[in-house]
């Protein structure tokens, strides 16, 4: 099966700007979460979606929205993009995203702001 | 909260030492736990994993216990390698509660492996 995968690669946008990145979940898994991975602050939990619903939602601003479409693809987006939003942000996909279920992660995106 | 405490890095060995990171947690439920490793310039990838009290997980020569009792899930490996010079992260899933679908990890611990 492939994996995660998570389009672009790397980014480089300017203050103010707005980004949105794409993630493609394995094959047959329903659930996608999202992390943003600074030096600063780790591994931090954004939001995960199952079946097109968001269930959970880490403490981001609301400048940092989501959605899941109906093939399970996710996107994130960022709005009014400041400094501190460049970070890699990581996409996981599980079968269930119960606490038993492995996640597994693609490549990142890596945000640079300017 | 949930929260991961994971021994401060970075950890220098050579090659064929024995490797333990220190991994403690608090959860107010019971969590399955994990070990993630991060190498340059990559993803997360899962090493194991352990989803109830004294679980063993092992992969790769590597392994970790599950202990309830002193919540911990430090991870082991008898005789490291230079390929396994990468980030190690604890992290932990609650099974429910308001935690649940999400994973909260540790600040990760840097191993070098020299030859």
């Amino acid at each position: 099966k492939a994996g995660v995968t998570q389009t672009p690669r790397y980014l480089i946008k300017t203050r103010g700007q707005q980004v949105t990145l794409s993630c493609s979940p394995i094959s047959g898994h329903r659930s996608v979460s999202w992390y943003q991975q600074t030096p600063g602050q780790g591994l931090q939990f954004l939001f995960e979606y199952f079946s097109e619903t968001q269930r959970n939602k880490g403490n981001f601003p609301g400048r940092f929205s989501g959605r899941q479409f109906s093939n399970s693809r996710s996107e994130m987006n960022v709005s009014t993009l400041e400094l501190g939003d460049s970070a890699l942000y990581l996409c996981a996909s599980s079968q269930s995203g119960v606490g038993t279920d492995t996640q597994y992660f693609g490549p990142g995106t890596r945000l640079t702001v300017l | 909260g949930n929260s991961v405490t994971q021994m401060e890095g970075p950890v220098t060995l050579s090659e064929e030492a024995f490797l333990t990171i220190n991994c403690t947690y608090t959860a107010t439920g019971y969590p399955s736990l994990f070990w993630y490793v991060q190498y340059p310039g990559e993803g997360l990838q899962l090493l194991l994993k352990a989803t109830k009290a004294d679980d063993k997980g092992s992969n790769k020569g590597f392994e970790a216990t599950y202990r309830k009792e002193t919540t911990s899930f430090h991870l082991e490996k008898g005789s490291v390698q230079v390929s396994d010079s990468a980030v190690y992260f604890c992290a932990l899933s609650e099974v429910s509660g308001g935690s649940n679908y999400k994973l909260t990890f540790g600040k990760g611990t840097l191993l070098t492996v020299n030859p």
